[in-house]
């Protein structure tokens, strides 16, 4: 069964780093998504992505992120300077169409830790 | 703004003692409902996809449904491998984003 995949699993980076969090989507997927999960905390929404631009972000996505889909399989979010609140789990999911008829597939998610 | 609040935050259940989980929402247009299960760690696993007052959808011991209101996951007869945090979300209106609620946490105990 197809699958989203991430790497890394888990990634540790001091603060002020830049960190590139990697997403594979399902392979005939058009639409690509980031969300995020502190600890203890619900998911929440970060971007959307389609046809090579953000579709829509969330206030969370500040000038600090940034996201890329830099060939035909790979789909990146870039922190450029982690703060220590970025401390979270990281899920790319993606859907072969948007909206209520387009189901979003997680991927297993990127642990980040910002020390 | 979209809210999603899922009850009970935490359920106990002995193996075969069925329940339900509820999921109320307030969304301008619900477009979709979705039941995912998350394990420890891992990434949210889709259960269920709903779209319209009336709908139901069932997958081994889970059933979910839906009101214009609220959603339920009933679960009949759990195991004790179905111990995990259901996330209950909303698509609505024009967006793309969803939109998850805190998520009720199973436990079966054998």
């Amino acid at each position: 069964e197809p699958e989203v995949t991430q790497t890394p699993s888990h990634q540790v980076t001091q603060m002020g780093q830049e960190v590139i969090l990697r997403c594979v989507p399902i392979s005939n997927h058009l639409y690509f998504y980031w969300y995020r999960q502190i600890l203890g905390q619900k998911v929440e929404f970060l971007v959307s992505f389609y046809n090579n631009e953000i579709s829509e972000k969330s206030e969370i996505f500040d000038d600090q992120f940034s996201v890329e889909r830099p060939d035909g399989s790979n789909f990146t979010l870039k922190i450029r300077s982690t703060k220590l609140e970025d401390s979270a789990m990281y899920f790319c999911a993606s859907s072969e169409i948007p909206g209520g008829r387009g189901t979003q597939y997680f991927g297993p998610g990127t642990r980040l830790l910002v020390l | 703004e979209d809210q999603v609040t899922q009850s009970p935050e935490a359920l106990r259940l002995q193996e075969g003692e069925s329940s339900s989980l509820n999921c109320s929402y307030t969304v301008s247009g619900l477009r979709g409902l979705f039941w995912y299960r998350q394990d420890p760690g891992k990434g949210p696993e889709f259960l269920f996809t709903l779209y319209s007052a009336g709908e139901e959808k069932e997958k081994e011991r889970l059933k979910a449904t839906l009101t214009k209101k609220e959603s339920f996951l009933h679960i009949t007869a759990p195991k004790p491998e179905d111990s995990a945090t259901y996330l209950c979300a909303v698509l609505s209106g024009g967006y793309q984003k969803v939109t998850f609620g805190t998520g009720t946490k199973l436990q079966v105990i054998p």
